[in-house]
């Protein structure tokens, strides 16, 4: 696609639900990431996929955080037991090799 | 959309006046440094990159710096508009991997 696409933009849940969040990357980008950014907050590195290689999973917060990435192309967060301190918007961003790293709009999670 | 960055230092300017974000960078082996733009609601926008081989590279109306000794990248943007008005982070990127740590940011709020 022409951008990365992010869905859904906004999700609110009920504290203690499993949600999943979804990334369409770049057609073609080898890379993807995604980032946490809580109110009033940097962006915080999660995970990255390159390529067929192993994840960097060392920015999950703790094990009720999850991603995949299918064929190389979408992929989807999921965090388990939501909490209210998961409450941010969570980017997703991918490049080509180290190149033309470009970011989704990301999708405000709400746990309430 | 709800603003990024409350709690961010904010640079306050005058419309027409030069701006300059700072920032310092955490890990002296990084090699590659990109600015981004975020307004309100919507994900990082690239402004401008440099590698750690350069210390000076001038895009349309911004400029940015690279002080490897101290560990300092600074942002320039000249004849600052309104539409400049948003939070500017910094990110690094170290060795092989192509993952982005960013800053903490700056809020640019420029006065009419």
């Amino acid at each position: 696609g022409a951008g990365v696409s992010q869905s859904p933009s906004n999700k609110v849940t009920e504290k203690g639900k499993d949600v999943e969040l979804r990334c369409d990357p770049i057609s073609g980008h080898t890379a993807l990431y995604w980032y946490r950014q809580s109110l009033g907050q940097g962006l915080e590195f999660l995970i990255y996929f390159q390529g067929n290689s192993a994840p960097d999973k060392s920015g999950l917060p703790s094990d009720r955080f999850s991603a995949e990435r299918t064929g190389g192309s979408v992929s989807t967060l999921t965090i388990q037991r939501t909490q209210q301190e998961d409450s941010a918007v969570y980017l997703c961003a991918s490049s080509l090799e180290g190149n033309g790293y470009t970011f989704g709009s990301g999708t405000r999670l709400t746990v309430v | 959309g709800e603003s990024v960055g409350l709690h961010l230092p904010t640079l306050s300017v005058q419309e027409g006046d030069n701006s300059i974000i700072n920032c310092a960078y955490s890990n002296s082996a990084s090699d590659y440094f990109i600015w981004y733009k975020q307004e309100s609601g919507k994900g990082p926008q690239f402004i401008i990159d440099i590698r750690s081989n350069m210390d000076k590279r001038q895009g349309q109306r911004v400029t940015v710096l690279l002080n490897k000794t101290v560990k300092h990248l600074s942002l320039q943007i000249a004849a600052t508009q309104p539409g400049d008005s948003a939070v500017y982070f910094c990110a690094e990127r170290t060795g092989s991997s192509y993952k982005l740590i960013f800053g903490s940011g700056t809020r640019l709020l420029v006065r009419p």
